[in-house]
């Protein structure tokens, strides 16, 4: 079984909201990662896990919150967003965070900001 | 620096014929792995294949088949008899170390598959 699971599938948030993007594996993984992808370009890494420690982040605004509550679980909690945080946000995980270790992707939540 | 390079941007191809899809990368690390992710319009990246640098065989899965030749820094995706559910964008992506094991990926390319 590789499956990621991402909720919701879809969000539509204003300005000012607070909402949370959810990110769930059961492969014991221990390494997780957020890309952000917008349309018709690559996905862009955010941040990645590794033993439930952030080890990499991208210089991602703070409005960007991300949090690891266990080694299956992936949070990004958003604050503030503004129109051109739009976009198709990636949640992926590996064994560990290694070169040849194959990510594995969810099917993403599509983020619209208003 | 790691560079990975999908120069086609869109491929439209009649079902049943052949297409390659060209990937190119860059890197200065000796132990390198090279990724293919096929992406759906539902938006989920599905792996496809892993090869890393000490191996060159070719590889063949059913009607995908991949050339890794080191020579020219090129691993090359070719699906034969092209079906309309192939129709997706493909990202060939370069992971090593001295890249902090993050995943680079191309800009994709973008095949339709006319019925």
């Amino acid at each position: 079984d590789t499956e990621v699971t991402q909720t919701p599938k879809h969000l539509v948030m204003g300005m000012t909201n607070k909402k949370s993007l959810k990110c769930e594996q059961h492969m014991g993984h221990r390494a997780m990662y957020w890309y952000k992808q917008k349309a018709k370009k690559p996905p862009e890494l955010m941040f990645v896990y590794s033993y439930e420690k952030l080890s990499i982040n991208e210089s991602v605004p703070s409005r960007f919150s991300p949090e690891c509550p266990n080694s299956s679980l992936l949070n990004l909690h958003l604050h503030a967003l503004q129109p051109e945080d739009s976009a198709l946000y990636l949640c992926a995980s590996s064994q560990d965070a290694v070169s040849r270790n194959i990510q594995y992707f969810g099917a993403g939540t599509r983020l619209s900001v208003l | 620096a790691q560079k990975v390079t999908q120069a086609q941007t869109e491929i439209s191809v009649v079902e049943k014929e052949d297409v390659t899809l060209d990937c190119v990368y860059e890197t200065r690390d000796t132990t390198y792995y090279l990724f293919w992710y096929k992406q759906p319009p539902s938006g989920e990246l599905v792996f496809l294949i892993r090869r890393n640098s000490f191996d060159e065989q070719n590889e063949i899965s059913g009607r995908y088949s991949w050339n890794f030749q080191k020579s020219t820094s090129s691993f090359n995706f070719t699906i034969t008899a092209s079906q309309v559910v192939d129709s997706a964008v493909y990202f060939c992506a370069l992971s090593s170390l001295t890249g902090a094991n993050n995943l680079f990926f191309g800009t994709g390319t973008r095949l339709t598959v006319i019925p």
